[in-house]
């Protein structure tokens, strides 16, 4: 069972700033945070990852509190084309390191 | 483009049949995992090698089995395939035996009729 909770689907218009927020409540203390997004009949594709506090890159944001039961996925200014599943990921030691994926997040933008 | 190959692209095929699915990692990649992802399942874990050892295991039936070469390409053997085997079958590489940032090929769409 993935170790993450997010929003089923979420849906947004362009140009608008898109949060994602998503439940870890049993995180490893070593572990990341890493999330990713898939357009359909492709592979994931890494966006970001981070361990406390506040990580950007030049597609998104990274948000997590102190004390990292929870994160929240950044999305600037949307475009048709962020339309995908975004999926957050944190490791699960059970019986050796996974690295399982949750149901992930549809988020559609819409025009 | 991730670095890491899939073939073949498409493998149509009937049940009860075996098929393999390769895969190349990204250079200097030590790590291959594999994932199943339909439609009803989502994006299933089925097992990791780590060079050439495998590390993790989940999901993965008994008909399925896989490895992890000395040049570090990785092979899925499918056999006794049956129709909810159809899917989409990816490959993904990462440097290091523990790791959450992955880099996933294209896939393989296996279609079982």
């Amino acid at each position: 069972l993935a170790k993450t909770t997010q929003p089923i689907s979420m849906d947004s218009y362009e140009g608008q700033e898109v949060n994602i927020t998503c439940s870890h409540n049993n995180i490893a203390t070593n572990d990341y945070i890493t999330w990713y997004q898939q357009f359909p009949s492709q592979g994931p594709r890494f966006i970001i990852q981070g361990y406390k506090t506040k990580v950007t890159n030049e597609v998104a944001s990274l948000f997590i509190p102190a004390d990292r039961k929870s994160s929240t996925l950044s999305l600037p200014r949307v475009s048709l084309s962020d339309t995908a599943v975004y999926y957050c990921l944190v490791g699960d030691w059970t019986g050796g390191f996974k690295t399982i994926f949750g149901a992930g997040t549809r988020l559609f933008v819409k025009a | 483009d991730s670095g890491v190959t899939q073939t073949p692209k498409h493998l149509i095929t009937a049940t009860g049949q075996r098929v393999t699915l390769r895969c190349s990692p990204r250079s200097g990649d030590l790590s291959v995992y594999w994932y199943q992802q339909s439609l009803d399942q989502g994006l299933q874990f089925l097992i990791q090698y780590y060079n050439g050892e495998e590390r993790a295991k989940g999901n993965i039936l008994e008909r399925f089995s896989a490895q992890q070469f000395p040049d570090l390409h990785s092979e899925l053997n499918l056999s006794s395939l049956e129709l909810g085997d159809s899917a989409l079958y990816f490959c993904a590489s990462s440097p290091r035996q523990v790791s959450e940032k992955l880099f996933f090929g294209s896939g393989t769409q296996l279609s079982v009729l």
